[in-house]
C-alpha cells in the first residue's frame, strides 16, 4: 500500500468551471475524511465518510459542494461553478474507526481558480 | 465547535536551541495529535495523545497532555533545520473527527 493518493497534485480552472478531486484511502482504513486548507492556516473539516455513507458535513460545504464515496473505497469532491474564494488546498485522509492512529493525509489537491 | 490556539504563530530559531509550541482549547478531547506539515504536502503525524498528563517522547520531541486533557505542549530539544515546517495539533472530539488549529511556523537557521 503506498498511503492515500489524491489526484490531480493541481488544478487551475477559470471562474464557472467545475472541477472533481479524487482520493485514494489506505486500502483497510474506513473511514475518509476531506480538509480543506487556505495559506497560513490549519486544515478545515468539510466532511467525513465511515465505509459508503456520508456521517457529516461542515457548514463549510456550500451547496456547490458534493462528496461521495460510491463502494466505501475511494472518494470523489466535486465543486460546481468554482469561485476564487475557492482556491485552497484540498486534503484527503484516512483512518481507521476506534484506533488512535491519526490520519493519513494525502499530498492534497492544489486549486486555483482565475 | 470547538477551536484549538496555537502558539507561537511563528518562531524563528537558530539550530541548536530549544524551544517549546502550545496548543490551548477551553475545550475537553478525547485524544489529542501532532502533526508536521512541509509546504506542498498534506500533514504527517507525529505522536497522539490520549491521557491526561501524559507524556510522549520521539526522539528529541517531547509532547505533553495537559492533566485536564484541553492543552497539549510540543518541547524540540536541539533543533535542526530539518526540523523546519508547520506544526499542528488536531484535538478529537469524541470518536467524530479532529479539529486543526492553525498552526505554528516553525523556521531553524543553519
Amino acid at each position: 500500500d503506498t498511503g492515500v493518493s489524491q489526484d490531480p497534485r493541481h488544478k487551475i480552472t477559470k471562474r464557472g468551471q467545475n472541477v472533481t478531486f479524487r482520493c485514494d484511502p489506505i486500502s483497510e482504513h474506513n473511514r475518509l475524511y476531506w480538509y480543506r486548507q487556505t495559506l497560513g492556516q490549519g486544515p478545515e473539516f468539510l466532511t467525513y465518510f465511515q465505509n459508503e455513507a456520508q456521517l457529516e458535513k461542515s457548514r463549510l460545504l456550500s451547496d456547490r459542494f458534493s462528496a461521495e464515496r460510491p463502494k466505501g473505497s475511494f472518494s470523489t469532491l466535486e465543486i460546481q461553478r468554482t469561485e476564487q474564494g475557492d482556491s485552497a488546498m484540498y486534503l484527503c485522509a484516512s483512518s481507521l474507526v476506534g484506533a488512535n492512529y491519526g490520519y493519513t493525509f494525502g499530498s492534497g489537491t492544489r486549486l486555483t481558480v482565475v | 465547535t470547538q477551536l484549538l490556539e496555537q502558539s507561537p504563530q511563528f518562531l524563528s530559531i537558530q539550530e541548536g536551541e530549544n524551544l517549546t509550541v502550545y496548543c490551548n482549547s477551553s475545550s475537553v478531547f478525547s485524544s489529542l495529535q501532532w502533526y508536521r506539515q512541509e509546504p506542498g504536502e498534506g500533514p504527517v503525524l507525529l505522536v497522539t495523545v490520549v491521557t491526561g498528563g501524559e507524556v510522549k517522547k520521539l526522539k528529541r520531541l517531547t509532547f505533553q497532555f495537559g492533566d485536564a486533557r484541553k492543552d497539549s505542549s510540543l518541547h524540540i530539544t536541539a533543533a535542526q533545520p530539518g526540523d523546519t515546517g508547520l506544526y499542528l495539533c488536531a484535538g478529537e472530539d469524541y470518536g467524530q473527527n479532529f479539529v486543526f488549529g492553525p498552526g505554528t511556523r516553525l523556521s531553524v537557521l543553519p
